[in-house]
């Protein structure tokens, strides 16, 4: 596709749910990345997938949080038993190689709100 | 533990009014530093990225620069389109490709 695309744009679910977040990357990137943004702040690194992989997972902040990418290209952030506290912009991002120093691209993000 | 700082939160110019943005970084060894713009209700879009101290990128009306310890995004003349929320994020060398973002600079530029 033409750029990075996410789905839903918005979600919002009561506290206690189990939801999916979804990740269309930029078709030949071979590297993902999940980022969460609270209202005023910077984005913040959950994890990151090299193909399938995911090579590094240090910013999940629990095990409520968990990410697949089974074919190496669409992935799908899951948050079980989900709290108000994770209410924030879940945004994905892509490179070609996910080789260091290689540019991010970003969709337009997954607003969640969580009641 | 990496860290980047973004002054100041907020800055209100006039149409024309050139200014700068400061994002103070620090890291073990820097592979990269990014800008980006992020629009409300949108995601990061990318603007530059500089890889070594001494580095500029320019596009339109912007112009980045770097230095050991933080970067500058310069705006010439800016026009009210260039309101938005700017980013900074580096990357470690020992970061494994994650970025690190500031808090972000919120330019409002009044026409």
């Amino acid at each position: 596709g033409a750029g990075v695309s996410q789905t839903p744009s918005n979600k919002v679910t009561e506290k206690g749910k189990y939801v999916e977040l979804r990740c269309d990357p930029i078709s030949g990137h071979t590297a993902l990345y999940w980022y969460r943004q609270s209202l005023g702040q910077g984005p913040e690194f959950l994890i990151y997938f090299q193909g399938t992989g995911a090579a590094d997972d240090s910013g999940l902040p629990n095990d409520r949080f968990f990410a697949v990418r089974p074919e190496g290209s669409v992935s799908t952030l899951k948050i079980q038993r989900t709290e108000r506290g994770d209410s924030a912009v879940y945004l994905c991002a892509s490179t070609l190689g996910g080789g260091a120093g290689e540019t991010q691209y970003f969709g337009p993000g997954t607003r969640l709100l969580v009641l | 533990e990496d860290q980047v700082t973004q002054s100041p939160e907020a800055l209100r110019l006039q149409e024309g009014e050139s200014s700068s943005l400061n994002c103070s970084y620090t890291v073990s060894g820097l592979r990269g530093l990014f800008w980006y713009r992020q629009d409300p209700g949108k995601g990061p879009e990318f603007l530059f990225t500089l890889y070594s101290a001494g580095e500029e990128k320019e596009k339109e009306r912007l112009k980045a620069t770097l230095t050991k310890k933080e970067s500058f995004l310069h705006i010439t003349a800016p026009k009210p389109e260039d309101s938005a929320t700017y980013l900074c994020a580096v990357e470690d060398v020992q970061g494994a490709q994650k970025l690190v973002f500031g808090q972000g600079t919120r330019l409002t530029i009044n026409p």
